[in-house]
C-alpha cells in the first residue's frame, strides 16, 4: 500500500506551548488528507479534511484556531496544536486519500501535554 | 443509532478457527466499504476494501457486502494469535469524500 510519513512519532509538552505535527505521503501525491484524533479505547474521530491549497474543513466541534492544518504541497499536510492543554493528549493520526475512497494511514503521532 | 456500528466484542476465537466480524451502516447509498485492522497503540492498517455486492477474497480475508441488507462482514480463515487486534470498519456516504468509522470490534485469536 501507499507511504504515508508522520513526524515525530511522539511528542511531550508543557501547557500553553504550540505543537507541529506533519503528514507526509512519500510515493504518491495526495490531494486530500485527513486529521483524526483517537483518545485511549475509543474510535477515530475525523477533526479536519485538508486539501491541497485550499482552507481545511473541519468538523462540527473541532476549534479551527486551535487546530491549525495547513496543506502547503501535494506531499505535506501539517497540524499544528496551539496553546496546547492537558486534555489535548491523544494519538494523533493523518491519512491520505489517493485514487478513490480509499484512505492510507500514517504511523500517528501521540502527543502528551503536562 | 449510530452511522456505522460494530459488536465491540472481544469476539475469541481459536487458533485456526474463522473469525466473524460483522458492520452495518444506516445510509442506504453509502458507495464504498473498508476493513482497517488496528494494533494497539498503532495506526490502522487497510486489509480490504469492497464496492459491490458480494463476496471478495483476498487471501485469509474475505469482505461480504449486502447492500440491500446495509451490511458488511470481514471473514478471516484460519485465524492466528497475530490476528488478535481492533478490527474497524469504515464506509463513504453516498456524498462527501470523508469516511465514517465505526467503534471497532476487538478480535482475540487463542493459541
Amino acid at each position: 500500500g501507499a507511504v504515508v510519513s508522520q513526524h515525530p512519532s511522539w511528542v511531550i509538552c508543557k501547557s500553553g506551548t504550540s505543537v507541529k505535527i506533519e503528514c507526509r505521503s512519500l510515493d504518491f501525491q495526495a490531494t486530500t488528507m485527513f486529521w483524526y484524533r483517537q483518545f485511549p479505547k475509543q474510535s477515530l474521530m475525523l477533526m479536519a479534511t485538508s486539501n491541497e491549497g485550499s482552507k481545511a474543513t473541519y468538523e462540527q466541534g473541532v476549534e479551527k484556531d486551535k487546530f491549525l492544518i495547513n496543506h502547503a504541497s501535494l506531499t505535506l499536510s501539517t497540524l499544528t496544536v496551539t496553546s496546547a492543554h492537558p486534555e489535548d493528549s491523544s494519538f494523533y493520526i493523518c491519512s491520505a486519500r489517493i485514487q478513490g475512497d480509499t484512505q492510507y494511514f500514517g504511523p500517528g503521532t501521540r502527543l502528551t501535554v503536562l | 443509532q449510530k452511522e456505522v456500528e460494530q459488536n465491540s466484542g472481544p469476539l475469541s476465537v481459536p487458533e485456526g478457527a474463522i473469525a466473524s466480524l460483522n458492520c452495518t451502516y444506516s445510509d442506504r447509498g453509502s458507495q464504498s466499504f473498508f476493513w482497517y485492522r488496528q494494533y494497539s497503540g498503532k495506526s490502522p492498517e487497510l486489509i480490504m476494501s469492497i464496492y459491490s455486492n458480494g463476496d471478495k477474497e483476498d487471501g485469509r480475508f474475505t469482505a461480504q457486502l449486502n447492500k440491500a441488507s446495509q451490511y458488511v462482514s470481514l471473514l478471516i480463515r484460519d485465524s492466528q494469535p497475530s490476528d488478535s487486534a481492533t478490527y474497524l470498519c469504515a464506509v463513504r456516504r453516498e456524498y462527501g469524500n470523508k469516511l465514517v468509522f465505526g467503534a471497532g470490534t476487538i478480535l482475540r485469536v487463542k493459541s
